[in-house]
């Protein structure tokens, strides 16, 4: 079964920095695209990054350029996301996500972890 | 950026009820369009990639059709596990989705 686990979350001041993890099992994570999306309190989803297939391309929305950072370990099969400077807006649940079939991780999602949240409040 | 409108936004329905969800984007993106389903606490289910076609172990019931800029999911006999948010989105330019339609009980 594919299953991917996200962990890092939790409460951070506006200013400061997580990093996401995001472990996958039952498939090698750098044979396909990844993303993470996020769901903000009470709002929809929100695509957020996106890593193509072995790493080669990353890939950020305009409200998080310059801030996070996407990367993959394939040694540990895990995705990451690096997030600097967050504001009380990046406040949402991160989800990673398999892409179905785009090698850029910029396509439709098929596998979908639980969920960490992020709260970025003082 | 592609904008994504979903109508309506809440959807009453009784079990066993044909029901349309439709999705509208503000320029065309081909057939380069998914389906998903939200229930609190769980994370989204992929039900319909390429405007039409089922992912893996999604009933029959659930459908998608569409192209270019109108889009709609139909579920021919709602079920009571069907109750939940359905989200579209694109991925022809980027990634955006809609902001989903509630379908509760009527």
């Amino acid at each position: 079964e594919l299953q991917l686990l996200e962990s890092g979350g939790g409460l951070v001041q506006p200013g400061g920095s997580l990093r996401l993890s995001c472990t996958a099992s039952g498939f090698t994570l750098t044979t396909y695209g990844m993303s993470w999306v996020r769901q903000t309190p009470g709002e929809g989803l929100e695509w957020v990054s996106g890593l193509s297939v072995r790493g080669e391309y990353t890939y950020y929305a305009d409200s998080v350029q310059g801030r996070f950072t996407i990367s993959g370990d394939k040694s540990k099969n895990t995705l990451f996301l690096q997030m600097n400077s967050l504001r009380a807006e990046d406040t949402a649940i991160y989800y990673c996500a398999k892409d179905a079939g785009y090698t850029s991780g910029l396509g439709s999602f098929d596998v979908w972890g639980q969920g960490t949240m992020v709260t970025v409040s003082s | 950026e592609v904008v994504m409108t979903q109508s309506p936004v809440t959807l009453s329905v009784s079990p066993g009820e044909r029901t349309i969800l439709s999705c509208r984007a503000s320029q065309s993106v081909n057939t380069n369009l998914a389906w998903y389903q939200k229930k609190p606490g769980q994370a989204p289910r992929l039900l319909i990639h390429g405007a039409s076609s089922r992912a893996t172990g999604i009933p029959a019931r659930f459908s998608g059709s569409g192209s270019g800029t109108e889009f709609t999911l139909t579920i021919s006999s709602l079920q009571s596990e069907d109750f939940a948010i359905y989200y579209c989105q694109q991925y022809n330019s980027w990634l955006t989705f809609g902001g989903g339609t509630k379908v509760e009980i009527k």
